[in-house]
């Protein structure tokens, strides 16, 4: 058990539907980190978020949203899915000192969408 | 910015022979660089990490990594594999100085798949 907790494990849903995946980070870290792993996109940032705020962006599509709650668990929305949406979203999280000290990742939320 | 190449994107070894995983990164100081190690299906977990000090580091499993600065490398090794060593192999790079709380991103690289033949 690594600390950080993601629910659910296992999603399945059709298209053009929306899922919420969920994100406990490890106690006491700050900052949270969403990816998607597909296979032909390999691991792809999609957002931070620290403290509450958004810190940085990357691919993420303009269909995904995140948020960060004050007790320090996130949330990643996806909406109007597409069959490209299935992979594999992994949270990891960090202290969030602003001293590199290596992410801790959870087991990750398989989505399939048909 | 940093970045972080896994020239390999597939390597093959029998069980029992020694092991090398190359990472070169781009950074423009002496980076902090990372090992994760993730099994099918499952999340990335970190194998070992480099700060700074004694240029080879270990790691959990048996593992080791030696940082190069003139080469830009941190290049995982393993002396002999075992058939549970099979999984997805991330270096990642993170950048030094600050700080800037909440600001500790890592740029991964594109991963090498390994497998083990018997």
């Amino acid at each position: 058990d690594s600390g950080v907790t993601q629910t659910p494990k296992h999603l399945i849903t059709a298209t053009g539907q929306r899922v919420t995946l969920r994100c406990s980070p490890r106690s006491g870290d700050l900052s949270v980190y969403w990816y998607q792993q597909s296979l032909d996109q390999g691991l792809q940032f999609l957002i931070q978020y620290y403290n509450g705020e958004e810190r940085a962006k990357g691919n993420i599509l303009e269909r995904f949203s995140a948020q960060q709650f004050p007790d320090l668990h996130s949330e990643l929305n996806l909406s109007s899915l597409e069959l490209g949406d299935s992979a594999l979203y992994f949270c990891a999280s960090s202290a969030g000192t602003g001293r590199v000290r290596g992410y801790t990742f959870g087991s990750g939320t398989r989505l399939t969408v048909v | 910015a940093q970045s972080v190449t896994q020239p390999d994107i597939h390597i093959t070894v029998s069980e029992g022979a020694s092991l090398e995983l190359r990472c070169n990164y781009s950074y423009g100081a002496t980076p902090y660089l990372f090992w994760y190690v993730q099994s099918p299906g499952q999340g990335l977990q970190l194998l070992l990490k480099y700060f700074s000090g004694d240029t080879l580091v270990q790691g959990i499993k048996g593992f080791e990594a030696e940082f190069k600065r003139s080469q830009s490398s941190f290049n995982l090794r393993k002396p002999s594999v075992h058939w549970s060593d099979a999984a997805e192999y991330f270096c990642a790079v993170g950048a030094r100085g600050g700080t800037n709380f909440g600001n500790e991103k890592l740029t991964f690289g594109t991963g090498t798949r390994l497998t083990i033949i018997p």
